[in-house]
């Protein structure tokens, strides 16, 4: 049962332009959200996060918006640079448990 | 290089077989987390333990089985091997019991022939 999807497997965009990412989820007790960025053969990086109580959270390049109601998130990289050429899973917690449930990724090219 | 160090790098066995997964996590960090990630499947979390103790169990199967010890590092034991075990494993820490961002490992791949 995947309470968190990620429905599109791959993305392609020009360099400096922006990249959306997203991500859906099914657990309405789902509280604490984070992205994470992975590398070939290196452990995913975490990039990102938010709590429910926030609507987006800003950090550099990188922001994060949460919709409560639609049970959606999505991660904006702007300016999109070829170094974010990675496969990038979000990531959901419930606020009573310790466990991470993880979408299947989406690998993202930026083309210089 | 996030910190947590996973040994070995791969691993080649045969059906049947027992292996056992190493992971140390990062300094000062008392939790660790076990990770499987099949082929185009997103990470399924197996196991936490918080300072040698059990604290969440994901999808782990009666075969596998872990452990933390005293110095903290872990250990991912799988035993009576199927193709099917055949996968990446990491090992993930962080400082808290939940809800903090977790360091993972540059993972252990495993082959089972």
């Amino acid at each position: 049962d995947q309470q968190v999807k990620q429905n599109s497997p791959s993305l392609s965009v020009q360099e400096g332009r922006i990249s959306i990412l997203n991500c859906d989820y099914t657990n309405s007790m789902f509280d604490y959200f984070l992205w994470y960025k992975k590398y070939p053969a290196e452990g995913p990086t975490f990039l990102i996060s938010i709590s429910s109580i926030k609507d987006k959270n800003e950090d550099g390049r990188f922001t994060v918006f949460l919709n409560k109601s639609a049970k959606h998130l999505s991660l904006h990289i702007v300016p999109s640079q070829p170094g974010d050429s990675a496969v990038y899973f979000c990531a959901a917690s419930l606020n009573t448990g310790n466990q991470f449930y993880f979408g299947t990724g989406t690998s993202l090219t930026v083309i210089p | 290089d996030s910190g947590v160090t996973q040994t070995p790098k791969h691993l080649i066995t045969a059906t049947g077989q027992r292996v056992t997964l190493r992971c140390s996590p990062r300094s000062g960090d008392l939790s660790v987390y076990w990770y499987q990630q099949s082929l185009d499947q997103g990470l399924q979390f197996l196991i936490q333990y918080y300072n040698g103790e059990e604290r969440a169990k994901g999808n782990i199967l009666e075969r596998f089985s872990a452990q933390q010890f005293p110095d903290l590092h872990s250990e991912l034991n799988l035993s009576s091997l199927e193709l099917g075990d055949s996968a990446l494993y990491f090992c993930a820490s962080s400082v808290g019991n939940r809800r903090y961002e977790q360091y993972f490992g540059p993972g252990t791949r495993l082959t089972v022939t």
